[in-house]
């Protein structure tokens, strides 16, 4: 699918509630990256990680966490603090090495009931 | 760091003609202008991009245009079909690989 996954394709969440995106990649990417989607606004970075163990936040972070325990792996969690989760969120990566733009996950819609 | 302007919005053609959007950029650093094509509930898909030390890119249908000096590059599409339906999003990457910026779309209906 591309080299890079998305899991689940589709997500509810409870006022409250903590949830998890998954997103891997078998393209041996150097950095990977979470942007959000809303109609009308383009894609605005929430996380990215250059290196394992290492990420920065973007330009909407909060409400947001991300882990970088393995190349392959960059999950995301909207926390509760995250007032407007309901987004399209696509996981892109790239390499560093060779600059070619970035390869998209297909994205997960999250909706909050 | 990077900002990008993307217009217009929306743009409807019949099939067969020709289609163009058009981006501005701020970071006259900027060097690397790619442009997606995303159907819809899809994931984004590269379709051609440009470098800044190139004027102009053609693949088949599809041509990109680069003017540095006012800071904006195009998409041009040819004899468009109704495949070519989507939204548009042009992106120009700063001083460094995270520092990408996206437009805000432009989504093209090509009636047939």
């Amino acid at each position: 699918d591309g080299g890079i996954t998305q899991s689940p394709k589709y997500l509810f969440r409870k006022e409250g509630q903590n949830v998890t995106l998954s997103c891997e990649q078998n393209l041996n990417h150097d950095a990977m990256y979470w942007y959000r989607q809303d109609p009308g606004q383009g894609l605005r970075l929430i996380y990215y990680s250059q290196i394992v163990n290492d990420f920065q936040k973007g330009d909407i972070a909060e409400g947001y966490s991300v882990s970088r325990e393995k190349k392959e792996s960059f999950p995301l969690t909207v926390t509760s603090a995250q007032k407007n989760p309901t987004a399209f969120y696509l996981c892109a990566s790239t390499s560093d090495r060779y600059f070619v733009g970035y390869t998209f996950g297909s994205g997960t819609r999250l909706t909050v009931v | 760091g990077e900002n990008v302007e993307q217009h217009p919005s929306t743009l409807s053609v019949q099939e067969g003609d020709s289609a163009v959007i058009k981006c501005t950029y701020s970071d006259s650093a900027s060097n690397y202008f790619p442009w997606y094509k995303q159907e819809l509930g899809k994931r984004p898909q590269l379709i051609i991009d440009i470098r800044s030390n190139v004027g102009e890119k053609k693949d088949q249908r599809i041509a990109v245009t680069l003017n540095k000096t006012a800071k904006h590059f195009s998409l041009h599409i040819t004899e468009t079909q109704p495949e070519d339906s989507a939204v548009y999003f042009c992106a120009a990457r700063g001083r460094n690989n995270n520092d990408m910026r996206f437009g805000a779309g432009t989504r093209l209906t090509v009636k047939p």
